[in-house]
């Protein structure tokens, strides 16, 4: 196991209504990736915070935004979910926010009905 | 951009069975750090290996090799002698230094499935 942790595990909400995740990456780690996976599909870049700020965004609207709090730990926020939200969010942590490996949490599924 | 194709859907293989994953990619980079990761049923993404662009010396872990040909943009991942518990879907990842920004965005390829049957 990697150290990382996600909450919570599954997850359905309805079409418009707003939900945050949770991360609490690997001890030492300072830097958190969120990444979100279809079905069928490679995890995507939603964005990267490195010492409480982000620090890169993939191709991700607004509405997805994030924290990371002073102990490193991180929260994904989406609002208006729509029904394309549906899918696994995968969060990785790593010592620093370049080319270091990204370690990986076990993912939070969610639904959008 | 850069881009990572695992051409390579699925694979089934009969336990005991060598079996090769295929990946390459693209990158205008001059440094840059492929992966592979291992997704198992319960979705954790289980880190590999990782290699820098200037070190293209063939790895052995136990029963898994990996073989970086930089002249072909390939990084190919062999499993020798499958397991049933080596059945899971299989990422290659890249990143690089993205024009100098230097944040550590992984670009996954869409993954390949591989089932080892007893």
């Amino acid at each position: 196991e990697t150290g990382v942790t996600q909450s919570p595990t599954h997850l359905i909400k309805t079409r418009g209504q707003q939900v945050t995740l949770r991360c609490s990456s690997q001890s030492g780690h300072n830097t958190v990736s969120w990444y979100q996976q279809a079905l069928g599909q490679g995890p995507q870049f939603i964005f990267q915070y490195y010492r409480e700020e982000e620090n890169g965004r993939g191709n991700f609207p607004p509405r997805f935004s994030g924290l990371q709090f002073p102990n490193y730990s991180s929260e994904l926020n989406v609002n208006a979910l729509e029904l394309d939200d549906s899918a696994l969010y995968l969060c990785a942590s790593s010592l620093g926010s370049g080319v270091e490996t990204q370690y990986f949490g076990p993912g939070t599924r969610l639904l959008v009905l | 951009a850069q881009k990572v194709t695992q051409a390579q859907t699925e694979i089934s293989v009969v336990e005991k069975e060598d079996v090769t994953l295929d990946c390459v990619y693209e990158t205008r980079d001059t440094t840059y750090y492929l992966f592979w990761y291992k997704q198992p049923p319960s979705g954790e993404l289980v880190f590999l290996i990782r290699r820098n662009s200037f070190d293209e010396q063939n790895e052995i872990s136990g029963r898994y090799s990996w073989n970086f040909q930089k002249s072909t943009s390939s990084f190919n991942f062999t499993i020798t002698a499958s397991q049933v518990v080596d059945s899971a879907v299989y990422f290659c990842a890249l990143t690089g230094n993205a024009g100098g920004t230097s944040y550590g965005k992984l670009t996954f390829g869409q993954g390949t499935i591989l089932t080892v049957h007893p």
